[in-house]
C-alpha cells in the first residue's frame, strides 16, 4: 500500500531556531494536513492545504508556522523561532479527496526543543 | 460543523473479552464518522468509517462500529479482545470540508 513518509523522524533544536519537517504524500492525493501530538495524547489539527493554499487552520498555527509543497512531491511545515512547547510528534497525512474520504498518516517527526 | 467526544481515557479488558471505545458526536446535518488507531511510535492508521446505510460498520483487525442516531454515539467494539488490539484509539469528523478532528483518545489495554 502507498505511504506518507516523513523525514527527519527525530529532530532536536534549540529554542529560537527555524525547523523545518518535511513530508512526501502520496502522489496521487490533493489534500495535506500537518497535526501534531503532545506526549502522545490528543491528535491537534494544525493546517490543511488544497490546491496550492491553506484551506483551514487552526489557533496553534500562529505567525511562526507556515507550510510550503515546493514541488510536486514535497510538503514541508516550517516554524520559525522554535519555542519549548512546540516540542510534540508532528505528523503529515494526505486524501486524494476531501469530505468523508480517510486520512493517511505518515509515521510522525518527533521534535524536541531544548 | 462535527465534533466528537471520547468519555474515556483508559480503557482495560482481559483478552478474549468483548471490548467497547466510547464515543459520542455532535453534528448539524447528516453525520461523517472514523475510527483511527494508533500503535507506539506509528502514524495514526484508519480503522472503519460511518457515512450512511447501515448502523453496523465493519473495519479493519475484526473491529466494528455502531451508529446511534438517537444517543448520538458511534462506540468502537470487538467480540473477542485480542493482546495485540492494545494501542490508541481515536474517534474522528470532519470538522469542514477539508478537514479532520479527533477526539481525545482512548488508551486500550489488554491484559493475557
Amino acid at each position: 500500500e502507498p505511504e506518507v513518509t516523513q523525514t527527519p523522524s527525530h529532530q532536536v533544536t534549540q529554542m529560537g531556531q527555524e525547523v523545518i519537517l518535511r513530508c512526501v504524500p502520496i502522489s496521487n492525493h490533493l489534500y495535506f494536513y500537518w497535526y501534531r501530538q503532545i506526549l502522545g495524547q490528543k491528535v491537534e489539527f494544525l493546517v490543511s492545504f488544497y490546491n496550492n493554499e491553506i484551506s483551514e487552520k487552526s489557533e496553534i498555527f500562529d505567525d511562526q508556522f507556515s507550510v510550503e509543497r515546493p514541488d510536486g512531491s514535497n510538503f514541508t511545515l516550517k516554524i520559525r523561532s522554535t519555542k519549548l512547547e512546540d516540542s510534540a510528534m508532528y505528523f503529515c497525512a494526505s486524501r486524494n479527496r476531501g469530505g468523508n474520504e480517510k486520512l493517511f498518516f505518515g509515521s510522525g517527526t518527533q521534535l524536541s526543543v531544548l | 460543523a462535527q465534533s466528537v467526544a471520547q468519555p474515556e481515557d483508559q480503557v482495560n479488558v482481559a483478552e478474549g473479552n468483548p471490548l467497547t471505545v466510547k464515543c459520542t458526536y455532535s453534528v448539524s446535518g447528516n453525520p461523517y464518522l472514523f475510527w483511527y488507531v494508533q500503535y507506539p511510535n506509528r502514524g495514526l492508521q484508519f480503522l472503519l468509517k460511518y457515512i450512511t446505510g447501515d448502523n453496523l460498520v465493519k473495519g479493519s483487525y475484526g473491529f466494528e462500529a455502531e451508529f446511534n442516531k438517537s444517543q448520538t454515539s458511534f462506540h468502537l467494539k470487538k467480540p473477542s479482545a485480542l493482546v495485540s488490539d492494545s494501542a490508541l484509539y481515536f474517534c474522528a469528523a470532519p470538522y469542514n470540508n477539508n478537514d479532520m478532528r479527533f477526539g481525545a483518545g482512548t488508551r486500550l489495554t489488554v491484559k493475557p
